[in-house]
């Protein structure tokens, strides 16, 4: 079983939607959760961090985390065109990140 | 602003010979990591460098070693390339040791012939 399980996608949504990428993790012990996103042929860029149970907003971007289940989401308000890229869920080990393989998203004008 | 730098950004090696990828940080961050990623597997930890002076393998540390040179520097050299090591590498760097989230470099784009 990997560390941390993500929807490979592609997820298809219209301009204007809302996109949900979900993510689970299988150390109960793990403490922080990163959401990166990544444009084909660029680097990872953190776009959100997360540490306790409940949610956290970020201009269109929330991110969720329910540590009982071992679930972690992201959810993009209003998507748009430049939205379109890789989004990669990250989970703390100790003093590393452990990476699912990501959801690829396109936004559809 | 240069953040983490990654030299070189291409490379085409043959199977056997040697290289060695350079990553510098600027931000004074004491954890410093390579990573490399391959299609539908995500980012694999090769090894990484909690602080100064110390180095450990992470989940693929096979037919690679590192060296931590100072604060700024940690190197990537792989002796002796085989296929299998053509992927995309990451250098990454944190400010603390521990769950923090990191700043990447561009990347090196390694193919082996």
């Amino acid at each position: 079983q990997k560390e941390v399980e993500q929807n490979s996608g592609p997820l298809s949504v219209p301009e204007g939607a809302i996109a949900s990428l979900n993510c689970t993790y299988s150390d109960r012990g793990s403490q922080s959760f990163f959401w990166y996103r990544q444009y084909s042929g660029k680097s990872p860029e953190l776009i959100m961090s997360i540490y306790s149970n409940g949610d956290k907003e970020d201009g269109r971007f929330t991110a969720q985390l329910n540590k009982a289940s071992q679930y972690v989401s992201l959810l993009i308000r209003d998507s748009q065109p430049s939205d379109s890229a890789t989004y990669l869920c990250a989970v703390s080990n100790d003093y590393k990140l452990s990476f699912g393989a990501g959801t690829t998203v396109t936004v559809r004008a | 602003n240069a953040g983490v730098t990654q030299t070189p950004k291409f490379q085409v090696l043959k199977t056997g010979q040697s290289m060695t990828l350079q990553c510098a940080q600027d931000m004074n961050h004491n954890s410093m990591y390579w990573y490399r990623q391959d299609p539908g597997m995500g980012l694999r930890l090769i090894y990484y460098s909690a602080s100064e002076g110390t180095t450990d393998k992470g989940e693929v540390p096979n037919g690679y070693n590192v060296s931590r040179l100072n604060k700024r520097e940690f190197s990537l050299r792989l002796e002796s390339a085989a296929p299998s090591q053509t992927s995309v590498y990451f250098c990454a760097s944190s400010e603390l040791t521990g769950p923090y989230g990191y700043t990447f470099g561009s990347g090196t784009r390694l193919t082996v012939v």
